[in-house]
């Protein structure tokens, strides 16, 4: 059974840091690119990052570029997204999905920025 | 950037009626389009892939169809679980873009 789990979510100032991560299960994780997207309260979804399995594509959206940084350790089966100099408008849950295109979502993590 | 143009962006339907959603793209995307359905609380779940491809263990009264800029997903008959919100979703290019969502409510 394919199974994502997000972790690393939480209350956040405004200019600091938090590191996400998604721990995969029952499926070649290493094959598969991989996405976090997120999702405001009470708003639609926005994609955010990929990361190909061999880590050699990324791709950012242009809201996040230069500030969160996406990665994988194959070996552990974990994708990853680090996130620096952080706004009010991130918040969001975050979800970490699997594949090109998307095809399973884990469960999410909430990051609230706020002071 | 590509826009996705959502329509309607909510709607109240009856069981048993017949639902369609439009998603409208600011230029051609080819079929590299899906539709996912989200309940109040859950993530997100694929129902549709390369704008027509049932996914697997999804009932067959959910169909896809379209091409290029202009695609729909159709609820042939809804049913009491299929109350949700939809998105569509473009993979054709960076940064890919989700439709604003329709919400389907009980009338």
């Amino acid at each position: 059974e394919v199974q994502l789990v997000e972790s690393g979510g939480g209350l956040v100032q405004p200019g600091g840091s938090l590191r996400l991560s998604c721990a995969a299960s029952g499926f070649t994780f290493s094959t598969w690119g991989m996405n976090w997207v997120r999702q405001a309260p009470g708003k639609g979804l926005e994609w955010v990052s990929y990361i190909s399995g061999t880590t050699t594509t990324i791709h950012y959206a242009d809201s996040v570029r230069g500030r969160f940084t996406i990665s994988r350790d194959n070996a552990k089966n974990s994708l990853y997204l680090q996130m620096n100099t952080l706004r009010a408008e991130d918040t969001a849950v975050y979800y970490c999905a699997r594949g090109y295109p998307i095809d399973f979502w884990g469960q999410g993590t909430l990051v609230t920025v706020s002071s | 950037d590509i826009q996705m143009t959502q329509s309607p962006s909510s709607l109240s339907a009856s069981v048993g009626d017949r639902v369609t959603i439009t998603c409208r793209a600011s230029q051609g995307i080819r079929n590299d389009l899906g539709w996912y359905q989200q309940k109040p609380g859950e993530a997100p779940k694929r129902l549709i892939y390369a704008g027509s491809g049932l996914q697997g263990g999804v009932p067959s009264r959910f169909s896809g169809s379209g091409s290029g800029t202009e695609f729909t997903l159709t609820i042939s008959s809804l049913q009491p679980e299929d109350f949700a919100t939809y998105y569509c979703l473009q993979h054709n290019s960076y940064p890919w873009t989700f439709g604003q969502g329709t919400k389907v409510e009980i009338k």
